[in-house]
């Protein structure tokens, strides 16, 4: 069965530093992998995507992601963190089956510190 | 466009008590998805639709019942509320068939409390 995998529950690091959040899927084909945000009390809002072509994919507010097939693994970075990305961030697969049908990760909360 | 909008924002329920949860999108997507946010949980599908006047099950649809009458309007219908449906519910809609757009788009959520 597909699942995705988010082993870090909580991250927290300093403003200005680097951000790594890691995901790994299981899938048997080429998958189609997403990245959400959630800022507390909102609803979800798409970072960036992955479906095929270039393995390091751009998305906004200066996030970009790299699909690795030999890892499994979609990982979300940031070359340097502001106190406005503090939020949780999911990543997702879409499902085999179709219908655009997603399955998430546990997600992982992200604290950002002055 | 509004996008996905939900309705209402937040509400107490009792034990036993019914309620629906409103979810209209403007964007003319086929397809609806109703999910569960509990923490540490990620977002667990209730029920979808790929069309109006067809709904299918998801991961956890217990205690659930959809229709969908219109392409816009996915409506969530809590029977006989349990503490257990307290959670926060989101929306959310996606293009159908002959498009390479595949993400979800979400509804800003729906905040339940059952005592």
């Amino acid at each position: 069965a597909q699942s995705v995998t988010q082993p870090d529950i909580h991250i927290t690091v300093s403003e200005g530093a680097s951000l790594e959040l890691r995901c790994n899927y299981s899938y048997g084909a080429t998958p189609y992998l997403f990245w959400y945000v959630q800022s507390p009390g909102q609803g979800l809002q798409l970072l960036l995507k992955y479906f095929s072509g270039d393995t390091l994919v751009q998305g906004i507010k200066g996030f970009e992601a790299e699909f690795k097939r030999s890892q499994s693994s979609f990982n979300l970075r940031k070359p340097s963190v502001h106190w406005s990305d503090a939020a949780e961030y999911f990543c997702a697969v879409r499902e085999s089956g179709g219908y655009n049908k997603l399955i998430f990760g546990a997600g992982t909360r992200l604290a950002v510190h002055p | 466009n509004a996008g996905v909008t939900q309705t209402p924002k937040f509400r107490i329920l009792k034990i036993g008590q019914s309620m629906t949860l409103q979810c209209t999108q403007d964007m003319n997507h086929n397809y609806m998805y109703w999910y569960r946010q509990d923490p540490g949980m990620g977002l667990k599908l209730i029920y979808y639709s790929v069309g109006a006047g067809i709904t299918d099950k998801g991961e956890v649809p217990n205690g659930y019942n959809v229709s969908r009458s219109t392409t816009e309007d996915f409506p969530l219908r809590l029977e006989l509320a349990a503490p257990s449906q307290t959670s926060v519910y989101f929306c959310a809609s996606s293009y159908g068939t002959g498009r390479t757009s595949y993400e979800q788009y979400f509804g800003p959520g729906t905040r339940l409390t059952v005592t």
